[in-house]
């Protein structure tokens, strides 16, 4: 079993739509949790973290539920430039090593 | 300039060949990681590095090596390649205390082996 996996998708939406990703984890000493971005051929850069509270960034919406060890992602009013791969990750422990879930790719159609 | 730059962005080469793609940054981070990213699979880590006397091996760090010859400077090695290491590599920094959560990817390299 994967330590954190994601549907891969592709998810086919038209612009404005809400779609939700969903990742789990394995690992229950995971300590923080985040959502990278990933446009085609390029690096991951930081979408947001993840708090346990749940957490809000504009049209992105993020949730934690430690003890069934699910994340998601909530996108409302997907806009043509949303569309990219979008990487569940979590940190086990302090050392700044990264798990990451293969992806799910979005794709947002006008 | 960039705080992470990785050379050669992309190289294709042949089965047995050697290889060093190199990183290197200018946050002055001592951490720095390598990592490999395949289709369907996620990024995996390849080795890391917490300063320039500390080396260790990440979850599929067969087939490579590494040196750390600076605190800026991160090289990985493909002593002899093969076609199953064709992947894009990304060389890392994880945030330092204070500086949020972001780790700092290079913009990759995209590496061919035939």
């Amino acid at each position: 079993r994967k330590e954190v996996e994601q549907d891969p998708g592709p998810f086919n939406v038209p612009e404005g739509a809400t779609v939700a990703f969903n990742c789990t984890y394995s690992n229950s000493a995971s300590q923080s949790f985040f959502w990278y971005r990933q446009d085609c051929r390029k690096e991951p850069k930081l979408l947001m973290s993840v708090y346990s509270s749940g957490n809000e960034d504009g049209r992105f919406t993020a949730q934690l539920n430690r003890a069934s060890q699910y994340i998601s992602l909530l996108i409302r009013d997907s806009k043509l430039s949303d569309s990219a791969t979008y990487l569940c990750v979590v940190n086990i422990g302090n050392t700044g090593k990264l798990i990451f879930g293969q992806g799910t790719t979005l794709q947002v159609k006008p | 300039d960039a705080d992470v730059t990785q050379t050669p962005r992309n190289r294709i080469t042949k089965t047995g060949k050697r290889i060093m793609l190199e990183c290197s940054q200018t946050k002055g981070h001592d951490r720095m990681y390598w990592y490999r990213q395949d289709p369907g699979l996620g990024l995996r880590l390849i080795y890391y590095s917490f300063d320039v006397k500390d080396i260790n091996k990440g979850e599929i760090s067969d087939g490579y090596s590494v040196s750390r010859q600076a605190q800026a400077k991160f090289s990985l090695s493909l002593e002899s390649a093969i076609p199953n290491q064709t992947a894009l590599y990304f060389c890392a920094l994880p945030p330092l205390a204070g500086e949020g959560n972001e780790q700092f990817f290079g913009p990759g390299t995209r590496l061919t082996v035939l």
